[in-house]
């Protein structure tokens, strides 16, 4: 069975402060690995998809990398702004079928 | 413009009761999705229909029926609403399956 796991489950960075954030997988036959913002209140918004190991995408202080077991998001120098859930999602090849991690609640403090 | 809407927002209702959410997005999708999410945050896909077709119905209860009269509405029913059924729900839509999935503000269902 597909599986995600996303760690820390919160995750508390004074401003400024770099880190990075884990989602390890299982999956037979990876399509695409997802990372999705969520605000409290509303609903997941999409921020990067990577398809193969190796590959790495970014969006100004964010940057996803993939490998064959794992992804990381990478936040540089944060800011309060970057507080959400962040979440992390496979999809498989043989359905299309989209699996959630819970999430790791970030929280950037001035 | 909001690419995802779904109505209501919030909805407070009794055990036993039949309610509708409503979703319609208008970014030319030809796949739209439900999606649960429960007390401990988890994602979990409901149905998915492309072109008016189901194609992916997880374990979910039969008092749950989307309903679609075209491929830009996806219509979620709920016969006799149980305790269980208070989660947040999320309609999501994208082009063909496989690829981004874009998710409405969610319905916050309550049932008492």
């Amino acid at each position: 069975e597909d599986q995600v796991t996303q760690s820390p489950e919160a995750l508390r960075l004074q401003e400024g402060e770099s880190s990075s954030l884990n989602c390890s997988y299982t999956v037979s036959g990876l399509r695409g690995l997802f990372w999705y913002r969520q605000d409290p209140g509303k609903g997941p918004e999409f921020l990067f998809t990577l398809y193969s190991a190796g590959e790495e995408k970014e969006k100004e202080r964010l940057k996803a990398t993939l490998t064959k077991k794992e992804s990381f998001l990478h936040i540089t120098a944060p800011k309060p702004e970057d507080s959400a859930t962040y979440l992390c999602a496979v999809q498989a090849r043989r359905n299309n079928d989209m699996r959630f991690g819970a999430g790791t609640r970030l929280t950037v403090k001035p | 413009d909001t690419a995802v809407s779904q109505t209501p927002k919030y909805l407070v209702t009794q055990m036993g009761n039949d309610k509708s959410i409503k979703c319609e997005q208008n970014l030319g999708h030809d796949t739209m999705y439900w999606y649960k999410q429960d007390s401990k945050k988890f994602l979990k896909i409901m149905f998915s229909y492309n072109n008016k077709e189901l194609i992916i119905n997880e374990t979910v209860p039969n008092r749950f029926s989307p309903k679609s009269p075209d491929k830009a509405h996806l219509n979620l029913h709920i016969n006799s609403l149980e305790l269980g059924d208070s989660a947040v729900y999320f309609c999501a839509s994208s082009l063909s399956s496989g690829n981004t999935i874009y998710f409405g503000e969610g319905s916050w269902l309550t049932v008492v």
